[in-house]
């Protein structure tokens, strides 16, 4: 079975760091490039970051660059996203998911970003 | 504010038609495939359309997409109740530098 599942989500305050975690199951992880998409409390979806299946290509939203970074181990089926600086509008339910056509997606870890 | 949009809700009956559009530009949708998601309250989104109007296995054909230069519409036909949900609009964006561009998102009411 295919599946993504998120871990790392949780309190932080402002200012502080999180690393996300994205372990993938059911299919050739290296093969995908991966998303990590983040919905904010009674809001929309907004796309954060995408990683090749390489790792060397690496894309982020204005509201992300600079403050967090996309990585993945391929050797442990794993994708990442260190995330610094935390602001209180970071506080969102964050997803991975593989390329978009494949409607793959993990079912969300939640950061709070407050004091 | 998202440089895709799209209307804030839609409604319809039992059994009725109704289609959400998704407006944006020649960067994202003008030149890219687009994407439809429905998002039910607590749960991931669940992929309808890709390419513009390919549905996967398992997405009911009641359920449609097309476009047209830079707008994209999403049709749903014999609306159900179980249809009532959020829907977003997505593709990517050429003048990003290889990001993906979200619609705001439509709440759809079953009346």
């Amino acid at each position: 079975e295919v599946q993504l599942v998120e871990s790392g989500g949780g309190v932080v305050q402002p200012g502080g760091s999180l690393r996300l975690s994205c372990t993938a199951s059911g299919f050739s992880f290296d093969d995908y490039g991966m998303h990590w998409v983040r919905q904010a409390p009674g809001k929309g979806l907004e796309w954060v970051s995408l990683i090749s299946g390489d790792g060397g290509g690496t894309y982020y939203a204005d509201s992300v660059k600079g403050r967090f970074t996309v990585s993945r181990d391929n050797s442990k089926n794993s994708l990442y996203l260190q995330m610094n600086s935390l602001r209180t509008e970071d506080t969102a339910l964050y997803f991975c998911a593989k390329v978009l056509a494949s409607g793959i997606w993990g079912q969300g870890t939640l950061v709070t970003v407050s004091s | 504010q998202s440089v895709v949009t799209q209307p804030p809700s839609a409604s319809g009956t039992p059994g009725q038609r109704v289609t959400i559009s998704c407006s944006g530009s020649s960067s994202n949708i003008g030149s890219n495939n687009v994407y439809w998601f429905q998002q039910l309250p607590g749960t991931a989104p669940k992929l309808l359309i890709h390419s513009n109007n390919q549905r996967p296995s398992g997405v009911p054909d009641r359920f449609s997409g097309s476009k047209s230069g830079t707008s994209a519409s999403l049709a749903i036909s014999g609306l159900r109740s179980e249809d009532e949900a959020d829907y977003y609009c997505a593709a990517w964006d050429d003048s990003l530098s290889g990001r993906v561009v979200f619609g705001g998102g439509t709440k759809l009411t079953v009346l």
